[in-house]
């Protein structure tokens, strides 16, 4: 079943724009993660944010989480035309944490 | 550093062929997981495998099966192929103790026609 939800399901922006995307869940959740996959390649993993955790940073991105809400969302400053790329979100589930639950994602599109 | 390797990294098989993806994973890595992910779709997780068991089992069709070996590669074997099998599929791995951070292969993309 899809836990994730992925909102907007698209964004097209300029470069050097924030691109803001959102997340929401359904079940309760260990850790939220963020990845990135360029058009029909692998999937990269952008970050981590854990239950207890509200905030996070790693260089140009900002992860928040807010468990009432059971919603994400990824903060990408700055933007640029090589951010171009579907974003997703993934969550895993207590206690086996043993499958990550994938959103269905947001394609990013950074115009130069 | 050292990374998950899939092969063959493209696939074309007609309808009701067999077609077999392997999956190595990260030295070290002992659990490794199998997700398809459909043209548009979202990754779907498929199954998984801790020291050679099935640990979960997600939205495997009967028709699949897979297993792991005693130097922790992988195998996904899928039998009478459909057209709807055509996806990307990508195995992950991860420790046992930081099952959460599960690092992807570059995926092998089946064509079914």
């Amino acid at each position: 079943s899809q836990q994730g939800e992925e909102d907007p399901q698209a964004l097209s922006i300029q470069e050097g724009e924030n691109a803001t995307m959102n997340c929401s869940y359904k079940t309760s959740i260990n850790n939220l993660q963020w990845y990135r996959q360029n058009s029909g390649r692998g999937l990269v993993h952008l970050i981590l944010i854990r239950s207890n955790e509200r905030e996070k940073h790693s260089g140009r991105l900002r992860v928040t989480l807010d468990t009432s809400k059971k919603s994400s969302s990824l903060l990408i400053t700055a933007s640029r035309a090589a951010d171009t790329a579907s974003y997703f979100c993934a969550t895993d589930d207590p206690p086996s944490a043993r499958q990550l639950t994938f959103g269905s994602g947001t394609q990013l599109t950074v115009l130069p | 550093a050292a990374g998950v390797i899939q092969s063959p990294r493209h696939l074309i098989k007609e309808k009701r062929e067999t077609a077999t993806l392997k999956c190595y994973p990260i030295p070290r890595h002992d659990t490794v997981y199998w997700y398809q992910q459909g043209p548009g779709q979202d990754p779907q997780f498929l199954i998984s495998f801790y020291e050679k068991m099935q640990s979960d089992k997600g939205s495997i069709p009967d028709r699949f099966s897979a297993q792991q070996f005693s130097d922790y590669h992988s195998e996904l074997n899928m039998s009478s192929l459909e057209l709807g099998d055509s996806a990307l599929y990508f195995c992950a791995s991860s420790s046992s103790d930081r099952t959460y951070e599960q690092y992807f292969g570059p995926g092998t993309r089946l064509t079914v026609t």
